[in-house]
């Protein structure tokens, strides 16, 4: 079965373009998270969703973010616009049931703001 | 004070040492505990889930949580290079809770 698939694996785009991530969790799984990770910061949830309903977006760190997850099978991540500092490693999850249960991530965006 | 502290090394070690890697954490209510690994240039991996106190052994690894100093630990026997990665440590309150995570350790083991 295939695990988590995210798109692109790279991007590299100057500063205050819009830039879109995406994300297609596993087929069955009822959650799916958005992280981004840093050297300074390690991993952070930005948002989360269930069901496709988003639970909890207070890690999105600004207004220029925002998620949304249109079916059970994808999920975008959108930054507009975007700076430097939004430069990181970008990982989408997913996972069947409560929250003892693993979750499954994608290999990552790697984001370069420039 | 984060709620959950990892020293993020890098730890490095000969091949075939005993590798301890170690969490700390604040909250007394957390009960699920998980150990990631981590490989570069890819997305973190379950390796390793205990629920509250106690030892879980899984082949070459050992996850051992003492709720009472708030402190987990990882360790690995016989260690290869092909473990070589960072290992993230997370923790929940209880499934209808999210993982809180540690800053993850990077570990090197020479061949």
């Amino acid at each position: 079965d295939a695990g988590v698939i995210q798109s692109p694996r790279h991007e590299v785009t100057e500063m205050g373009q819009e830039v879109t991530l995406r994300c297609k969790p596993i087929s069955g799984h009822d959650y799916l998270f958005w992280y981004r990770q840093t050297m300074m910061r390690g991993l952070e949830l930005l948002i989360y969703f269930n069901n496709n309903v988003p639970i909890d977006d207070s890690g999105m760190p600004e207004d220029r973010f925002s998620a949304k997850m249109p079916n059970a099978s994808f999920s975008t991540l959108k930054i507009q616009p975007s700076e430097p500092r939004d430069s990181a490693v970008y990982f989408c999850a997913s996972r069947y049931g409560q929250g003892n249960q693993p979750q499954h991530f994608g290999d990552g965006t790697r984001l370069s703001i420039l | 004070q984060k709620e959950v502290e990892q020293d993020p090394g890098p730890l490095s070690v000969p091949e075939g040492a005993i590798v301890s890697l170690n969490c700390t954490y604040s909250n007394s209510a957390f009960q699920y505990f998980m150990w990631y690994r981590q490989y570069s240039r890819k997305g973190p991996e379950l390796l390793m889930y205990t629920y509250s106190s106690g030892n879980k052994e899984d082949g070459r690894f050992t996850a051992q949580v003492d709720k009472s100093s708030k402190y987990i630990s990882l360790f690995i026997r016989d260690s290869q290079p092909s473990d070589s990665a960072t290992y993230l440590c997370a923790m929940s309150k209880g499934s209808n809770y999210q993982l809180i995570w540690g800053a993850g350790t990077k570990l090197i083991i020479k061949p």
